[in-house]
């Protein structure tokens, strides 16, 4: 069974640093994985997803994940966090289920000026 | 409009009102859920429509009743809800399975 573990609830940053939100998974198929962002009253947009197709994957706003089968991790990053990107963000992985997608608990990302 | 819409999106009700969720999407899928995200827990999936079919019932108390006219529009009836009921009802569409889903801005509804 797919699962999906991220690994702070938490993570506070000083406008300008790096941004890097954990997340490890356990599936017994390559995945496809995700990464979603949301901010507050609002829907889940999504920001990037893994497909197979390569390991690095580059999103929207600047983020990037890396896929390391070795380490079962699939971390978000982005080098400078901008005070708009202050939101909860999930790692979601694809389920053998139909259609089922598998939700982290979330990290809320908070910029400090 | 463009991708996926909600609405309303605020609504209070009592515990004895019936009222219903509508969402709609334009980007020519063919799968949509309802997903249910209360403060400090997971989002929990609800429902599941395949081309107008519904495939997934997450044991949804029957005061929750979904209804997929096609497969644009998906509807979540409420009737007799209870306090804990009050959260963000999140709408989502997906091409296919195991494709990435893309979500409504949410229904936030208060049970009083």
């Amino acid at each position: 069974a797919q699962s999906v573990t991220q690994l702070d609830s938490h993570v506070s940053v000083s406008e300008g640093t790096p941004v890097l939100l954990r997340c490890n998974y356990s599936s017994s198929y390559s995945p496809s994985l995700f990464w979603y962002v949301q901010h507050p009253n609002k829907g889940l947009q999504l920001l990037l997803k893994y497909t197979s197709a390569a390991t690095l994957v580059k999103g929207i706003n600047g983020f990037e994940a890396e896929f390391k089968k070795s380490e079962t991790s699939f971390h978000l990053t982005k080098p400078s966090a901008h005070m708009s990107d202050a939101a909860e963000y999930f790692c979601v992985g694809g389920n053998t289920g139909f259609q089922k997608l598998v939700f982290g608990t979330g990290t809320r990302l908070l910029v400090s000026p | 409009e463009t991708g996926v819409t909600q609405t309303p999106r605020h609504l209070v009700m009592g515990m004895t009102n019936k009222k219903s969720l509508k969402c709609e999407q334009h980007l020519g899928h063919n799968a949509m859920y309802w997903y249910k995200q209360s403060a400090k827990k997971p989002l929990e999936l609800m429902f599941v429509y395949s081309l107008e079919e519904r495939v997934e019932n997450n044991s949804v108390p029957s005061r929750f009743s979904p209804e997929c006219p096609n497969s644009s529009h998906l509807f979540l009836h409420l009737h007799t809800l209870q306090p804990e009921d009050s959260a963000l009802y999140l709408c989502a569409s997906s091409q296919k399975a195991y494709y990435e889903q893309y979500f409504g801005p949410g229904t936030r509804l208060t049970v009083t």
